[in-house]
């Protein structure tokens, strides 16, 4: 049973540019959700989508969009790239319920230089 | 507001022995979910063990085991035999309604080495 893919796992783009990463969920899975981890602010949530549909948001700016396809994958583009969004972006996926955990992806490693 | 609060930066363990690791949670919802993660050095992070709020026994996974304390609002992780390969981060993680809707909040995680 294949898990969480992401790519790229590794970017580097110039501040001022826009990225876009992907996440194919576990098969099954409906609910993908996206995480920016960073040395200084620990993990932190970004959005949640189902079924297409953004369900949560965390407090991030509006650069930082998603979507959700109808199998389920999900991109995440953040647009006018500054240093700070540097990290590691985390891929998770679940049933969806409220129970039960997530499966995480290896992660996209993004450098903004 | 949700909050995970993990107070152990750093821990060491001997090779064998048990270890545990605290976490403690603040959420005004009555329905809610805590979890474990553990994440390696190559970053991926790995589920370890879900205990929900209305579970009335602990759960237990393999050598993982969630010490539930509702009262005391702490869901510390025990990890029976460490060995090597359990050096890595564990995060506990809780998912909770807030503003009518579902989120899920990290602690700031433990750094756990195990010592041959």
């Amino acid at each position: 049973k294949a898990g969480v893919t992401q790519t790229p796992r590794y970017l580097i783009k110039t501040r001022g540019q826009q990225v876009t990463l992907s996440c194919s969920p576990i098969s099954g899975h409906r609910s993908v959700s996206w995480y920016q981890q960073t040395p200084g602010q620990g993990l932190q949530f970004l959005f949640e989508y189902f079924s297409e549909t953004q369900r949560n948001k965390g407090n991030f700016p509006g650069r930082f969009s998603g979507r959700q396809f109808s199998n389920s994958r999900s991109e995440m583009n953040v647009s006018t790239l500054e240093l700070g969004d540097s990290a590691l972006y985390l891929c998770a996926s679940s049933w969806g319920a409220r129970t039960g955990g997530y499966t995480f992806g290896s992660g996209t490693r993004l450098t903004v230089v | 507001a949700q909050k995970i609060t993990q107070t152990q930066p750093g821990m060491f363990v001997q090779e064998k022995e048990a270890v545990t690791l605290d976490c403690t949670y603040d959420t005004s919802d009555q329905s809610y979910g805590l979890f474990w993660y553990k994440q390696p050095s190559s970053g991926e992070m790995i589920f370890l063990i879900y205990q929900g709020s209305y579970d009335e026994q602990n759960a237990t996974e393999g050598r993982y085991s969630l010490n539930f304390q509702k009262a005391r609002k702490s869901a510390n992780l025990v990890i029976s035999a460490s060995q090597l390969g359990d050096s890595a981060m564990y995060f506990c993680a809780m998912r909770g309604s807030e503003g009518g809707y579902q989120k899920v909040t990290f602690g700031t995680g433990t750094k756990l080495q195990v010592i041959p």
